[in-house]
């Protein structure tokens, strides 16, 4: 089956310190990856994506993904933490075919404590 | 500015009653999208549709309809048949080939 796994719901990170958000897919075909970033009662805004190629892809507000095929992963980094980047993180799948939508992970909540 | 506008941005409704959630967008988009989110369930997909008077059933339709009778138009209605309506709803768009959603700031609906 088709599938996201965010593992972690929750993360608390001082300002200023590194950041991982970890993510697993499941996925038949070769995947589209996707991070989006989600602030409290708004849409979702995308910070990078993956279709192919250089397996480090940069994003916006600092962001960086790796994308590893042997481990199904595509986790997400940050060097340094800032207060402004609380908020609530998806990871999501998708195929390069008609007919097809995103597969969306639970998300992981983000805090980021002074 | 090009995007994507959801309304009402909050809903209230009574228990038996019909309610249609607009989107519409001006992004020339082919593609649209109507996900439901709910605490610690991440983002389902409710309905989405590729082209005008077409859509497919995604993996919690039922109690759920849509039409497409215009590419810049996506409505959601939430009928009496959906046991739990209370979340908050986003619509998104896309090229048809799957890629990268653009959002809209969503609506929330509330049944009471």
């Amino acid at each position: 089956a088709q599938s996201v796994t965010q593992p972690d719901i929750h993360i608390t990170v001082s300002e200023g310190a590194s950041l991982e958000l970890r993510c697993n897919y499941s996925y038949g075909a070769t995947p589209y990856l996707f991070w989006y970033v989600q602030s409290p009662g708004q849409g979702l805004q995308l910070l990078l994506k993956y279709f192919s190629g250089d397996t480090l892809v940069q994003g916006i507000k600092g962001f960086e993904a790796e994308f590893k095929r042997s481990q199904s992963s595509f986790n997400l980094r940050k060097p340094s933490v800032h207060w402004s980047d609380a908020a609530e993180y998806f990871c999501a799948v998708g195929a390069n075919q008609a007919g097809t939508a995103l597969i969306f992970g639970k998300g992981t909540t983000l805090s980021v404590s002074s | 500015d090009g995007g994507i506008t959801q309304s009402p941005k909050y809903l209230f409704r009574k228990e038996g009653q019909n309610v249609t959630l607009s989107c519409e967008q001006n992004l020339n988009h082919d593609a649209m999208y109507w996900y439901r989110q709910d605490p610690g369930q991440g983002l389902r997909l409710i309905y989405y549709s590729q082209i005008v008077n077409d859509f497919q059933k995604g993996d919690i339709a039922e109690g759920y309809s849509v039409s497409r009778e215009k590419k810049e138009s996506f409505p959601l209605t939430v009928t009496s048949a959906q046991k739990n309506p209370t979340a908050f709803y986003l619509c998104a768009s896309s090229i048809t080939r799957p890629g990268e959603l653009f959002f809209g700031e969503g609506s929330r609906l509330t049944v009471l």
